[in-house]
């Protein structure tokens, strides 16, 4: 199975910060690499796919890059909705592996 | 528009078996993937399996080998996913997603999550 592993675990910081989240695949995923957003208490939605496109209706502060193993998810200013928990998830093959999650909260 | 819709939750005791429904509307059932993902209290995503409502193929984690079924019913556009021999450690909350037809592919939409909680 590819190993996902995000870093930070969590992360505090303020309204208009700009923040990035890593995730890193234990083999190559070429660019087989998703991010989804998830509030308390809601289901996870997709915010970037395959690894840099930004998903129809989703905020253009929100950015994805990498290839290969190593991936970043770029919050350009925060805002107040986007403290939630973020994941990355590996499509290349299954099972279809997420990261452990970054907690993104408010300092 | 294109959405998923579960079942309500479920409080099952230990050993008991638990089948939560995933009812698609808005596109054609046949043409996508539909995966199980469930998340513990407090815990991360846990992908669970996969079914293709096409042909009922299914793919599940290593995991759950033994213990879950996915299955579908074509006239309905929905998805089951039974779990049996249910343990404490089982409670979570179940979603499914539906997997987007390209070749790199995500999840999306998403059920809005059915809660499995075991207890005696």
């Amino acid at each position: 199975d590819i190993q996902m592993t995000q870093s930070p675990s969590s992360l505090s910081a303020s309204v208009g910060d700009r923040v990035t989240i890593t995730c890193r695949a234990s083999q190559s995923i070429s660019s087989y690499l998703n991010w989804y957003q998830q509030q308390p208490g809601k289901a996870p939605k997709v915010l970037i796919y395959a690894a840099s496109s930004l998903q129809s209706g989703v905020p253009s502060r929100f950015s994805g890059s990498g290839s290969g193993t190593d991936f970043t998810l770029t919050i350009s200013s925060l805002q107040p909705e986007d403290f939630a928990t973020y994941y990355c998830q590996q499509s290349y093959n299954t099972p279809r592996t997420f990261g452990q999650g970054t907690n993104l909260e408010i300092k | 528009q294109v959405q998923l819709v579960q079942s309500g939750a479920e409080v099952k005791k230990p050993g008991a078996s638990v089948k939560i429904s995933c009812k698609a509307s808005g596109y054609t059932f046949t043409t996508y993937y539909i995966h199980w993902v469930r998340q513990a209290p407090g815990q991360g995503l846990e992908w669970m399996g996969i079914i293709n409502p096409s042909g009922g193929t299914t793919n599940y984690a290593q995991k759950f080998q033994g213990r879950v079924t996915m299955t579908r019913d074509t006239s309905t556009s929905t998805v089951y996913m039974e779990l049996s021999s249910l343990r404490y450690e089982d409670t979570a909350v179940y979603y499914c997603a539906r997997e987007s037809a390209t070749t790199i592919r995500w999840f999306d939409p998403w059920g809005q999550g059915t809660l499995v909680t075991v207890s005696s």
